[in-house]
């Protein structure tokens, strides 16, 4: 069963404009999330993460929000660049300690 | 830098034949992780070590063995390769547990996309 779900599996945005991803996760115990990023025939890459003991991380560009009661996240790009566009996957920890549980991916476009 | 190699960027191969795929990483990583890719349904967990000649199964290990003789090298059996292996692999390794609040919890290598005719 999925334990982390990004429902949107693609998302059309002006450059310029501001990215908006979606996850939801079901398991409460969750403590860390994870945002990577992956063009096509390479490796995902780490992006930004988030601890459950805050509520907002941000780097540059990108910011990631955590609401814990709603048992959601989302990554926020802005402005967002036509390099942007890319698959994003949001994850977090499997109980092991080791693996991660990632979501489908949400295809972001980013149109000049 | 941080460099996690797999031998093969692409690999055609015909049904029942044994595949190896192999991955090796120059951090001195304890973790190594075998996930594949495919259209719809994300990255999922194959198989993991913790260890030299230490593994967990993942979420889908069925069809699949792995080794790990070394600390470096990693690698992924398909025992006897059918049409629904065809996939995208991606191997990664980490130090630690999954999380760290340092950059890159877990380095991934280009993949190797795997076709079975």
């Amino acid at each position: 069963d999925q334990q982390v779900k990004q429902n949107s599996p693609s998302l059309s945005v002006q450059e310029g404009r501001i990215s908006i991803l979606n996850c939801d996760y079901t398991n409460s115990m969750f403590d860390y999330f994870l945002w990577y990023k992956k063009y096509p025939a390479e490796g995902p890459t780490f992006l930004i993460s988030i601890s459950s003991i805050k509520d907002k991380n941000e780097d540059g560009r990108f910011t990631v929000f955590l609401n814990k009661s709603a048992k959601h996240l989302s990554l926020h790009i802005v402005p967002s660049q036509p390099g942007d566009s890319a698959v994003y996957f949001c994850a977090a920890p499997q109980h092991s300690g080791y693996a991660l549980n990632f979501g489908k991916g949400t295809s972001l476009l980013v149109t000049p | 830098d941080v460099k996690v190699t797999q031998s093969s960027r692409y690999l055609v191969k015909r049904t029942g034949e044994k595949v190896f795929l192999e991955c090796v990483q120059d951090m001195d990583h304890e973790n190594m992780f075998w996930y594949r890719q495919d259209p719809g349904l994300g990255l999922r967990l194959i198989y993991f070590s913790y260890d030299v000649k230490m593994k967990e199964k993942g979420d889908i290990p069925e069809g699949y063995s792995v080794s790990r003789e070394k600390k470096e090298r990693f690698s992924l059996i398909l025992e006897s390769a059918s049409t629904n292996q065809t996939s995208m692999y991606l191997c990664a390794s980490s130090s630690y547990g999954a999380w760290t609040d340092s950059n890159q919890p877990q380095h991934f290598g280009d993949g190797t996309r795997l076709s079975i005719l």
